[in-house]
């Protein structure tokens, strides 16, 4: 089964609008990671936060980490029709270092 | 460095053939991962490698399916043999060293009728 599980499972704003999507885990966590995908293209990674961490921000990103609640939530600020695509959260397994990942958000921002 | 390199890029094959899909790390990666995305389950670990060693192969749906990591710049996934319910995107990725991000191939996009 899947480690992380964001929602909603898909997303529709209009070019400008903030983009918010979370994630819920179960286990422990040294990080959680957030990657993206376009269609029919590889994951590529966006940000990595650690479990001692509690926010972290990169350019118009903004993660933040509750490790008390295991969720996670992505901010993406001023959307642009360019981000539209598929948002995925990753963990780590905590000691054992297994890289899984959630369904996915899809976002399409409409300009 | 030219990224984790996949090929083929697109395979369909008949059922009952064996496949196999080929990844190249990225050099001086430690860790290497085999994924499978499908619409209905997403994205799916099949199996991982660490310093070319198994760590984890719970992932792989049945003994059709096998992985080896004969050296630290490659890797294969093998089907064998394949049926329509394997068709899916296998990912391949790379990470240099455990808790850091992963590098993604392209993947091999799979059909077999």
């Amino acid at each position: 089964s899947q480690q992380g599980e964001e929602d909603p499972q898909a997303l529709s704003i209009q070019e400008g609008e903030n983009a918010t999507m979370n994630c819920s885990y179960k286990t422990s966590i040294n990080n959680l990671q957030w990657y993206r995908q376009n269609s029919g293209r590889g994951l590529v990674h966006l940000i990595l936060i650690r479990s001692n961490e509690r926010e972290k921000h990169s350019g118009r990103l903004r993660v933040t980490l509750d490790t008390s609640k295991k969720s996670s939530s992505l901010l993406i600020t001023a959307s642009r029709a360019a981000d539209t695509a598929s948002y995925f959260c990753a963990t780590d397994g905590g000691s054992n270092y297994k890289l899984t990942f959630g369904k996915g958000t899809l976002l399409t921002v409409n300009p | 460095d030219a990224g984790v390199i996949q090929s083929p890029r697109h395979e369909v094959t008949e059922m009952g053939q064996e496949v196999t899909l080929r990844c190249k790390p990225i050099s001086g990666h430690n860790s290497l991962f085999w994924y499978r995305q499908t619409m209905m389950r997403g994205l799916e670990l099949l199996i991982y490698f660490n310093n070319n060693v198994p760590i984890d192969d719970s992932g792989m749906p049945e003994d059709r399916f096998s992985a080896k990591m004969p050296n630290a710049s490659f890797s294969t996934l093998k089907i064998q043999p394949s049926e329509p319910r394997d068709s899916a995107v296998y990912f391949c990725a790379s990470i240099d060293s455990l808790a850091s991000e992963a590098f993604f191939g392209q993947g091999t996009r799979l059909t077999v009728v």
